[in-house]
């Protein structure tokens, strides 16, 4: 059971390259994410996904795209990076069964930390 | 402004102090909150919530919620130096609304 896991661990794009992060977790989770954490303003929600096959906007989606075509994968695009999209990200998961949010443990990846030129 | 504000510290403290933290929202519909812990280069993880105002005390730690003033405190008791780390508050307006709001986590130092 390996929980969350996120694909590159690093990057380093130039400025209007493309990307895509991948994140994966084994736990059949219906809901997960995907955050942003910078210096001073903690972590902010990109994209979330509710189930397979769908995908949300959060609190900051410009600039970013997502896919959930399989339930165990969340994919994050990046399709023109800017040095404004440096930043650590994080994937999350979260069976959300019990409808009891503060109770029902996110599951966090490790991050992927990007930079760009 | 931000829904909720939470002062990024650093916080150095000698090992067996007491840390303080604490965070402010603006969101006055926010009844559910919790406090997550981030090891360095790790990702969050829950250590506590409470539901709406009062105490809950969980080992050395105590949640502590103030509705009428919005605001919230986590203390840690007999700090070691294992409980260095970023703190990080987050809050919830329903039990079900799983896009929680986090604050910027404050990094914590417990001196050896």
């Amino acid at each position: 059971n390996a929980g969350v896991t996120q694909t590159p661990k690093f990057r380093v794009l130039k400025t209007g390259q493309s990307m895509t992060l991948l994140c994966a977790q084994d736990m059949n989770h219906e809901y997960m994410y995907w955050y942003r954490q910078d210096p001073g303003m903690g972590l902010r929600l990109i994209h979330y996904s509710v189930g397979e096959g769908t995908t949300a906007k959060g609190e900051v989606p410009d600039g970013y795209n997502v896919s959930r075509l399989k339930k165990q994968n969340f994919l994050l695009g990046l399709e023109s990076a800017a040095p404004s999209q440096t930043s650590v990200y994080f994937c999350a998961s979260i069976q959300a069964t019990s409808g009891r949010a503060y109770t029902d443990t996110q599951y966090f990846g490790p991050g992927t930390r990007l930079t760009v030129l | 402004q931000k829904e909720v504000e939470q002062d990024p510290g650093p916080l150095s403290v000698p090992e067996g102090a007491i840390v303080s933290l604490n965070c402010t929202y603006s969101n006055s519909a926010f009844q559910y909150f919790m406090w997550y812990r981030q090891y360095s280069r790790k990702g969050p993880e829950l250590l506590m919530y409470t539901y709406s105002s009062g105490n809950k005390e969980d080992g050395r730690f105590t949640a502590q919620v103030d509705k009428s003033s919005k605001y919230i405190s986590l203390f840690i008791r007999d700090s070691q130096p294992s409980d260095s780390a970023t703190y990080l508050c987050a809050m919830s307006p329903r039990s079900n609304d799983y896009k929680l709001s986090f604050g910027a986590g404050t990094t914590v130092t417990v001196r050896a």
